[in-house]
């Protein structure tokens, strides 16, 4: 079964400080993309970032960044200078083996602390 | 472009009773996905379309749901003889055929089952 695995159901970080939500994922597909998404509470998801698996280079957005390992399945996020805006749940998705939808985690909820 | 929008947002019903959801996507996306998400939880997958036809359903999904997507732009999530584990929320996102398919997301359309 395709499976993506967080296995940190809470993380806390101080305002200003770097955390990083890790993840694992596996699918049977050559080339795909991998996401993370933000759940503020009582709020839709909304898209942080995303990696296309053929680019060796990490995908950056702003404060947010990604560590990928192709070849041991793992899709890191990594948060700088945390904001208290950033308090969410946070889920990781991989493609299903159609290609198209995708598979998420149980998601991390992350506590920013001022 | 005013996003996915879902309809109802909160839907309370007795067990028992068939509910129906809308998802109305973004007007150029022509592929459709209905997740369910529980407290706590990812999103789970249910469906998807692209266009009209109805290309993956998940083996989770029980004959008492069914989804269809007629002309190929609003869908509907209908759920028959509900129980109380049906109780959820129900995503609904789209995305283009083209670019990294990235999942845009409605709000939901929360059911409690009393």
């Amino acid at each position: 079964a395709q499976t993506v695995t967080q296995s940190q159901p809470e993380m806390s970080v101080q305002e200003a400080e770097t955390v990083t939500l890790s993840c694992t994922y596996d699918t049977s597909e050559s080339d795909y993309y991998l996401f993370w998404y933000k759940q503020p509470p009582s709020r839709q998801m909304i898209l942080v970032i995303r990696q296309e698996a053929y680019k060796q280079q990490n995908a950056t957005e702003n404060r947010f960044s990604v560590n990928f390992q192709k070849a041991a399945k793992s899709f890191s996020l990594k948060i700088s200078d945390s904001q208290l805006g950033d308090a969410a749940m946070y889920f990781c998705a991989s493609p299903r083996y159609s290609g198209y939808a995708l598979n998420f985690g149980k998601g991390t909820s992350l506590l920013v602390t001022p | 472009d005013t996003g996915v929008s879902q309809n109802p947002r909160h839907k309370i019903t007795k067990r028992g009773q068939n509910v129906t959801f809308r998802c109305d996507p973004i007007s150029e996306h022509n592929r459709l996905y209905w997740y369910r998400q529980t407290l706590g939880q990812g999103p789970e997958f249910l469906t998807y379309f692209q266009n009209e036809a109805q290309l993956e359903k998940s083996r989770l999904l029980s004959d008492r749901f069914s989804a269809e997507r007629p002309k190929g732009s609003f869908s509907t999530l209908e759920i028959q003889r509900t129980e109380q584990g049906d109780s959820a929320m129900y995503l609904c996102a789209s995305s283009s055929v083209s670019g990294a398919n990235v999942l845009t997301f409605g709000a939901g359309s929360r059911l409690t089952v009393l």
